[in-house]
């Protein structure tokens, strides 16, 4: 069965405090990765896929990697408007298709 | 502009009463999904659809209902709300990219309280 672990379940920081958030992963064989971002009262919005270990993508101050075993979320100098709560989700190869399980997800509050 | 809407946003009912929970995208995806949302829980899977008239069971389905007679629209029914069925209500469909990875799009949440 595929498990998708985050940690830590919640996270203060300072401005410009710059530090990761961790999603640890198991599955038989990885389709894709994904990071989701969740302001209170919204639904999840999407914001990277990563495909393989080795892997990176970035978006603002937002830096997402990948191995084998997990996905870090690098935050670089983040703003109050950075706070959320961060969700990884896996797609397993071979799975029924376009199922993801994800996260229970990092709870971030960035704080002036 | 195109996207996937949630409808209504806000339900208050009591129990043992019918609901049904509306979603609506406009991107044609093939695929859709009903999760829901509890503290402690994170999204969990009630269910979802490959295409019209196809369903299946997710993680939770218990207590509900779901139909896609539209590519375009996946209603999901509570038949007889129970309390436990309070939640906050995700649909979402998904696009598939060139590497057969299939991105899930979400809409806005419904937050169902049963009484």
């Amino acid at each position: 069965e595929d498990q998708v672990t985050q940690s830590p379940e919640a996270l203060r920081l300072q401005e410009g405090e710059s530090s990761s958030l961790n999603c640890s992963y198991t599955v038989s064989g990885l389709r894709g990765l994904f990071w989701y971002r969740q302001d209170p009262g919204k639904g999840p919005e999407f914001l990277f896929t990563l495909y393989s270990a080795g892997e990176e993508k970035e978006k603002e101050r937002l830096k997402a990697t990948l191995t084998k075993k997990e996905s870090f979320l690098h935050i670089t100098a983040p703003k109050p408007e950075d706070s959320a709560t961060y969700l990884c989700a896996v797609q397993r190869i071979g799975g029924t298709a376009s199922k993801l399980t994800f996260g229970t997800g990092t709870r971030l509050q960035v704080t002036l | 502009d195109a996207g996937i809407t949630q409808s209504p946003r806000y339900k208050i009912t009591e129990t043992g009463r019918q609901v049904t929970l509306m979603c609506h995208q406009t991107w044609s995806h093939s695929y859709m999904f009903w999760y829901r949302q509890d503290l402690g829980h994170g999204l969990r899977l009630i269910y979802y659809s490959a295409a019209a008239d196809i369903t299946d069971k997710g993680e939770v389905p218990d207590g509900y209902v779901v139909s896609r007679s539209k590519t375009e629209n996946f209603p999901l029914t509570l038949e007889s709300a129970t309390r436990s069925q309070t939640s906050v209500y995700f649909c979402a469909s998904s696009f598939r990219d060139s590497k057969y990875t299939d991105t899930q799009y979400f809409g806005p949440g419904t937050r169902l309280t049963v009484l």
